[in-house]
């Protein structure tokens, strides 16, 4: 069975300071794929990333960065000079098998505050 | 612009009403799914549907019904079954063209739903 854990309910930082937000799954595949997802106070969920498991090169995308590491099934997401608007709710999911079924984990509220 | 369409974007159910929500897209996905959001908690799948005429149950059906007569379209209608309707209904849609079926979904803003 799949399953995704995000061990932090919430976060609060002030605007600037960098923060990451852990990501750790648990799947018997060997192919397998995980997103991270932002869901602001409006309701829709954003798609910021998708990564393989066969490729475990970090990513950068703006102020946002992401650590993949097999060793410790974990793919935790960094957001560098955190801003207001990055407040939000954040999800990290895995993909596994038939049907597109996405297994989310109970998501990360992070809180920028001025 | 290219996209999905919920509505309403809040609903109220009475005691053994049936209520269904809407869900429209124009991405020309194949796939469409419903998922509910509780507090605190993450995104369950209730049913997906991967063409037309066909679809299959999530991990928390009970209490829901969908039709996709349409590849637009994917309503669910949550039945006075559902005990519990309260939450947040996420519709979401995604390709399954070529060999990238893990295509990140696209997801509509939601519908809320409450109990009077």
């Amino acid at each position: 069975a799949q399953k995704v854990t995000q061990a932090q309910t919430e976060i609060s930082v002030v605007e600037k300071e960098d923060v990451t937000l852990d990501c750790v799954y648990e799947t018997r595949d060997t192919t397998y794929y995980l997103f991270w997802y932002k869901q602001p106070p409006s309701g829709e969920l954003v798609f910021l990333i998708r990564r393989n498991s066969f490729d475990e090169q970090n990513e950068i995308s703006g102020r946002y960065s992401w650590n993949f590491q097999k060793s410790t099934s974990s793919f935790n997401f960094t957001i560098t000079a955190s801003q207001v608007v990055d407040s939000a709710v954040y999800f990290c999911a895995l993909y596994t098998g038939g049907g597109n079924k996405l297994t989310f984990g109970t998501g990360t509220q992070l809180k920028v505050e001025l | 612009d290219g996209g999905i369409t919920q509505s309403p974007k809040y609903l109220f159910r009475k005691e053994g009403q049936n209520v269904t929500l809407s869900c429209e897209q124009n991405l020309n996905h194949d796939a469409m799914y419903w998922y509910r959001q509780d507090p605190g908690q993450g995104l369950r799948l209730i049913y997906y549907s991967q063409i037309v005429n066909d679809f299959q149950k999530g991990d928390i059906a009970e209490g829901y019904s969908v039709s996709r007569e349409k590849k637009e379209s994917f309503p669910l209608t949550v039945t006075s079954a559902q005990k519990n309707p309260t939450a947040f209904y996420l519709c979401a849609s995604s390709s399954l063209l070529g060999t990238v079926s893990n295509q990140p979904q696209h997801f509509g803003d939601g519908t809320r739903l409450s109990i009077l």
